[in-house]
């Protein structure tokens, strides 16, 4: 069964520095997405994607992070100055078609990103 | 805003026994409502999915109802197992001009053997 994948599963950085998250969505979908999850709470939504465009993005999702589908597989989510509260696990998803009831979100396993 | 509710205390029954989780949602009437399971480290994995005019669904010893008037959703597993045990996540779809599916807290269910 196809799946999501993301790399690298744990990322260590220092505050203050650039990280890059990435993602390669199943192949067949159309649409993406970035939750996060800090430990011990719940999933929280973080932005979609579609059509080389955010569709929607939470409060979260400030200047400090950018997505992108740089190629015709990876989508990427880049924190540009890491905060010590930015550490959390974050989830890449991607979908068929929402909207239509018949298209839930497939999840990866996550990467683990930890601020020092 | 929108807000879903799941009961935040964990859950533990006896293995063979119907587990019963809630789900509440307040400030929106969704067209459909998803079920995930979620294990220690894991991704969520999507379980089901129930529309408003539907008022249950199955699939194998999952059993999710749907009630748009009480805004709430019960999602059964019966014949309980160990490997049962994961946290559940109940899901909504906004449609507030683009895509955003937000997910309650879960609640953790331990199956005793």
């Amino acid at each position: 069964e196809p799946e999501v994948t993301q790399t690298p599963s744990h990322q260590v950085t220092q505050m203050g520095q650039e990280v890059i998250l990435r993602c390669v969505p199943i192949s067949n979908h159309l649409y993406f997405y970035w939750y996060r999850q800090i430990l011990g709470q719940k999933v929280e939504f973080l932005v979609s994607f579609y059509n080389n465009e955010i569709s929607e993005k939470s409060e979260i999702f400030d200047d400090q992070f950018s997505v992108e589908r740089p190629d015709g597989s990876n989508f990427t989510l880049k924190i540009r100055s890491t905060k010590l509260e930015d550490s959390a696990m974050y989830f890449c998803a991607s979908s068929e078609a929402p909207g239509q009831g018949n298209s839930p979100l497939h999840f990866g396993n996550g990467t683990r990103l930890t601020v020092t | 805003s929108q807000k879903i509710e799941q009961n935040s205390e964990a859950l533990n029954i006896q293995e063979g026994k119907t587990a019963t989780l809630t789900c509440n949602y307040t400030n929106y009437s969704p067209a459909y409502l998803q079920w995930y399971r979620q294990d220690p480290g894991r991704g969520p994995v999507f379980l089901l999915l129930i529309r408003e005019n539907e008022k249950e669904k199955r699939k194998e010893r999952l059993k999710v109802t749907f009630d748009t008037t009480l805004k709430q959703s019960l999602f059964h597993i019966t014949a309980s197992q160990p490997a049962d045990s994961a946290t559940y996540l109940c899901a909504l779809d906004l449609h507030t001009g683009g895509f955003k599916t937000i997910f309650g807290a879960g609640t953790r269910l331990f199956v005793k053997a």
